[in-house]
C-alpha cells in the first residue's frame, strides 16, 4: 500500500525567510502529489499539485519539487509569512482494489512563522 | 469556487445514539469522500463514493456506514457511537482524479 510521511512534525522559522517542507512516498506507482495547508478550525485548502511527468512546478510563493528517482517531494514557499502558518500536508494518489483512486495523506508538519 | 458544506460545525452525542452527518457539495463532482482526522494520525480515509448509489470502503470503515442518493450529497451514519469516534470529521469532493476540496470539518464528540 501507500505511506505518506512528513520528515518533520514541526517547522519554526523566521518571517521574511524561505520554507521547505519535505515530504516522502513509499508507492512508485503513485503519479499524481497534492500540497494541502490546514489552518486552526479549518478544513484543507489545495495550495498546489504535481503530476509524475513534472518535476517542478511553480505557483504564487510556493514551489514543489517532485523526485521520483527518491520518492521525494518538497514544498518551498518563498519570504515566508505569519499568514503562512499552519499544517501542511503532502498526498499521494493511489489506486485500491476497485480500480478507483484516493489520496493518502502525511501526518502533517506545522508550520510556525514568528515575526 | 467549489463549495463543500458540512451541516454541523460542532455535535455532542451520547454512546450508542446513531449520528447522522451531512455534507453536499456544488459543483457536480462524481466523487465524495469522508475523512476522519484525529492528532498524530492525520486524515485517515473512511468511505468514499464514485457515483450516486455507490459506495466504497476506505481505510477504515468499521462502525461507519454512507449513503450517497443524489450526485451532490454524501452522508455519513454512525450506527451506534462510541467514544473512539469522538474525531474531526471531513467531507471532500473532486472531479475524478482530481485534487479534493474539502468542507469545513464536523468536531464531533462521543460522551
Amino acid at each position: 500500500g501507500e505511506s505518506v510521511g512528513l520528515h518533520l512534525p514541526t517547522l519554526s522559522v523566521q518571517e521574511g525567510d524561505n520554507s521547505i517542507i519535505n515530504c516522502a512516498y513509499s508507492n512508485s506507482a503513485s503519479d499524481y502529489f497534492i500540497w494541502y495547508k490546514q489552518e486552526s478550525g479549518k478544513g484543507p485548502q489545495f495550495i498546489i499539485d504535481i503530476r509524475s511527468n513534472m518535476d517542478k512546478r511553480q505557483g504564487q510563493r510556493v514551489t514543489v519539487l517532485l523526485n521520483k528517482t527518491v520518492k521525494h517531494l518538497s514544498l518551498q514557499i518563498a519570504a515566508t509569512q505569519p499568514g503562512d502558518s499552519a499544517v501542511y500536508f503532502c498526498a499521494a494518489l493511489r489506486r485500491v482494489n476497485s480500480g478507483y483512486s484516493t489520496l493518502t495523506f502525511g501526518k502533517g508538519t506545522m508550520l510556525l512563522v514568528s515575526p | 469556487d467549489v463549495k463543500v458544506t458540512q451541516s454541523s460545525r460542532y455535535l455532542v452525542k451520547r454512546t450508542g445514539e446513531k449520528v447522522f452527518l451531512e455534507c453536499v457539495q456544488d459543483m457536480d463532482h462524481e466523487n465524495m469522500f469522508w475523512y476522519r482526522q484525529d492528532p498524530g494520525l492525520g486524515l485517515r480515509l473512511i468511505y468514499f463514493s464514485y457515483d450516486v448509489k455507490m459506495k466504497e470502503k476506505g481505510d477504515i470503515p468499521e462502525g461507519y456506514s454512507v449513503s450517497r442518493e443524489k450526485k451532490e450529497r454524501f452522508s455519513l451514519i454512525l450506527e451506534s457511537a462510541s467514544t473512539n469516534q469522538t474525531s474531526m470529521y471531513l467531507c471532500a469532493s473532486s472531479f475524478l482524479d482530481e485534487k479534493l476540496f474539502f468542507g469545513s470539518g464536523t468536531q464531533l464528540s462521543v460522551l
